[in-house]
């Protein structure tokens, strides 16, 4: 079956920096997704890797290996307003996309 | 307004009753696509569509139907409503299958 794995919540301070990790197992790749969706609002979205490696964008990156089926968030200098829930997708042969049920991050001054 | 809508917000239906969810997208996209989320789950899939008059079912399709006539509509129907029926439901669009999907904010049905 296909299947997404990540946290089901972590807690990190002001400041500091934290990485979510997302495994998947999919029929087929063609990518792989990261939303951010705060609590009663829609998902939004952060980043798409379809290859191996990281991608930066400001004080967040991602990181996607598809050898190991696995994918990372990494996110810095965290503020108050990223306390939200972490959306992890990915994209399987059909061009279906499979969530994760999503970590939610707590930020703690 | 530019973007995409859902209405209406928010949804209070009895058990058996027929309900429509729009939802309308400005741009153009050709994709669209209905997901419900409820606690503990991912966004799971109900239906989806390629463009106009293409529909497909997604990963829980029971109970509901779509239509899409005009690239900027793509309401969900629930035939008769049923108390798992109760969830969250989300729009969203996307100009290809592998490319960003931008999400309306939402409807909260619950099913009494």
């Amino acid at each position: 079956g296909q299947n997404i794995d990540q946290p089901t919540e972590m807690t990190a301070t002001e400041g500091a920096i934290v990485q979510i990790n997302c495994t998947y197992q999919t029929s087929g790749f063609n990518g792989l997704f990261w939303y951010q969706q705060h609590a009663g609002e829609a998902p939004t979205f952060l980043s798409y890797n379809v290859l191996d490696g990281l991608e930066e964008k400001g004080r967040f990156s991602s990181f996607l290996s598809r050898s190991k089926g696995y994918s990372y968030l990494l996110l810095k200098e965290l503020q108050m307003k990223d306390s939200a829930s972490y959306l992890c997708a990915a994209l399987d042969s059909n061009y279906q996309l499979i969530w994760g049920a999503g970590t939610k991050l707590i930020i703690k001054p | 307004d530019a973007g995409i809508t859902q209405s209406p917000r928010y949804k209070i239906t009895e058990t058996g009753r027929q309900v429509t969810l729009m939802c309308h997208q400005t741009w153009s996209h050709s994709y669209m696509f209905w997901y419900r989320q409820d606690l503990g789950h991912g966004l799971r899939l109900i239906y989806y569509s390629a463009a106009a008059d293409i529909t497909d079912k997604g990963e829980v399709p029971d109970g509901y139907v779509v239509s899409r006539s005009k690239t900027e509509n793509f309401p969900l129907t629930l035939e008769s409503a049923t108390r798992s029926q109760t969830s969250v439901y989300f729009c969203a669009s996307s100009v290809a299958e592998n490319t960003e999907a931008f999400f309306g904010q939402g409807t909260r049905l619950t099913v009494v």
